[in-house]
């Protein structure tokens, strides 16, 4: 089993749908959370962290579930603009410190 | 928000050279630099874990003499990546944070793209 895993889609929904993404995680060690989105042939950028009480920033909202270890990003009102991939990062707490990205998954939004 | 430079953003070379690839902290001290490896449609593999003046962390399965990593300022890190072979093209991108804290945000690079021929 993956230690990050997301389903990689595509998921092509239409302008101003709402769509959501999954991301579960294995090690229950994991401290802290986050959302990256990478365009193509770009480098990520930071889209926000996930906090255990849950976060919105604008048109996204990110939930992290301990118990079934998983985090969800929520794209509400989708824009032309939103059309990258979405990349799921946990870090741990082991002496190790390792930070694994999830493959990511792909979004289109069709006019 | 914190900027970080990478150069070359692109390098084409031969196989058997050498290619050296700085990764630059512009307005900040990064203490912790992270350098990753993309292949296509394939998500970031951290390759190793830098902090200023020590010696550089590698992950299982990448070998520390072909990827030589040097954090010698808190400023900069290179990644040398020695003798290239075909199999090392790929998108290589830093990243740095400001502290050693677990919840530290990560800034990225925007990648260098290496071609050996």
């Amino acid at each position: 089993r993956k230690e990050v895993e997301q389903d990689p889609g595509p998921f092509n929904v239409p302008e101003g749908a709402t769509v959501a993404f999954n991301c579960t995680y294995s090690n229950s060690a994991s401290q802290s959370f986050f959302w990256y989105r990478q365009d193509c042939r770009k480098e990520p950028k930071l889209l926000m962290s996930v906090y255990s009480s849950g976060n919105e920033d604008g048109r996204f909202t990110a939930q992290l579930n301990r118990a079934s270890q998983y985090i969800s990003l929520l794209i509400r009102d989708s824009k032309l603009s939103d059309s990258a991939t979405y990349l799921c990062v946990v870090r741990d707490y082991s002496s190790a410190s390792k930070i694994i990205f999830g493959s990511g998954t792909r979004l289109s939004i069709r006019p | 928000g914190a900027v970080v430079s990478q150069h070359p953003s692109w390098v084409i070379c031969k196989s058997g050279t050498s290619v050296k690839i700085e990764c630059r902290s512009l307005d900040f001290q990064a203490t912790t630099m992270f350098w990753y490896r993309q292949f296509p449609k394939q998500s970031l593999m951290l390759m190793a874990t830098s902090n200023e003046g020590s010696k550089a962390t590698y992950e299982q399965g990448v070998e520390k003499d072909k990827f030589l990593i040097n954090h010698a300022s808190l400023t900069l890190s290179t990644l040398t990546v020695t003798s290239a072979h075909p199999e090392d093209s790929s998108f290589y991108i830093c990243s740095a944070t400001g502290g050693r804290a677990m919840t530290d945000t990560q800034y990225f690079g925007p990648g260098t793209r290496l071609t050996v021929l």
